[in-house]
């Protein structure tokens, strides 16, 4: 079945330092990648959605600026945390789908801590 | 846009009980309804899926859910539930373009021995 990597796990990082995590589909070409963010026994909050070649879409409120997304190829797109403060402290997970794929596979999930 | 609410944010139930897990969506479109669940620190992992066809679908793990359109529901049911169950569990919805997948706020199942 479709797997998806999200690397790393778990992460914590300096208040001002830049984070990248990483989201692999391993055994399909994903032609679209969504970021999501969760707090604490909180539903996942659509930060973007990315297609391979292209600029991501954000969603309202969420700062492009500070939330570097790139998406080079069908199997790999990237999240940086840019000049990271401990309030961007949280779950951020990935997903990927396909245009025959009809649902999301999920990463795993990164744990941001920012000290 | 759609949007989906889960009506109990938690549900407390003894083991081999059955459980329910309410979903109900609104959306002005045809839509895809998905059920996820997700154990602590990890992504989320698909239960089941109803894309067209019988409203009735089985998933992983002995679970079923039945598409209800007048009702605009989607619920979760288990006959039997086991302690490895307890998990957060999270009802999406997508748009039929596989876009624009929305959450619940999800509901917290919690099985007791």
């Amino acid at each position: 079945g479709a797997v998806v990597s999200q690397h790393p796990s778990r992460v914590i990082c300096k208040s001002g330092t830049s984070v990248k995590i990483e989201c692999r589909s391993l055994d399909f070409q994903a032609t679209t990648m969504f970021w999501y963010r969760q707090f604490p026994k909180q539903s996942l909050m659509l930060m973007a959605t990315s297609n391979e070649g292209s600029k991501a879409t954000y969603e309202q409120g969420v700062e492009k600026d500070k939330f570097l997304i790139n998406h080079a190829s069908l199997t790999l797109s990237t999240l940086t945390v840019t000049s990271a403060h401990p309030e961007d402290s949280s779950f951020y997970i990935c997903s990927a789908t396909t245009a025959t794929n009809y649902g999301y596979t999920f990463g795993s999930g990164t744990r941001l801590t920012v000290v | 846009a759609q949007s989906v609410t889960q009506l109990d944010s938690q549900v407390p139930v003894f083991e081999e009980a059955p459980v329910e897990l309410r979903c109900n969506y609104s959306s002005s479109v045809s839509v895809y309804l998905f059920w996820y669940v997700q154990y602590p620190n990890q992504g989320l992992q698909l239960l089941l899926k109803y894309l067209s066809g019988s409203t009735l679908v089985k998933g992983i793990n002995g679970f079923e859910a039945e598409f209800n359109k007048s009702q605009t529901s989607f619920h979760l049911r288990k006959p039997s539930v086991h302690i490895s169950d307890t998990a957060e569990y999270f009802c999406a919805v997508s748009d039929r373009n596989n876009n624009d997948m929305r959450f619940g706020a999800g509901t917290r199942l919690t099985v007791k021995p």
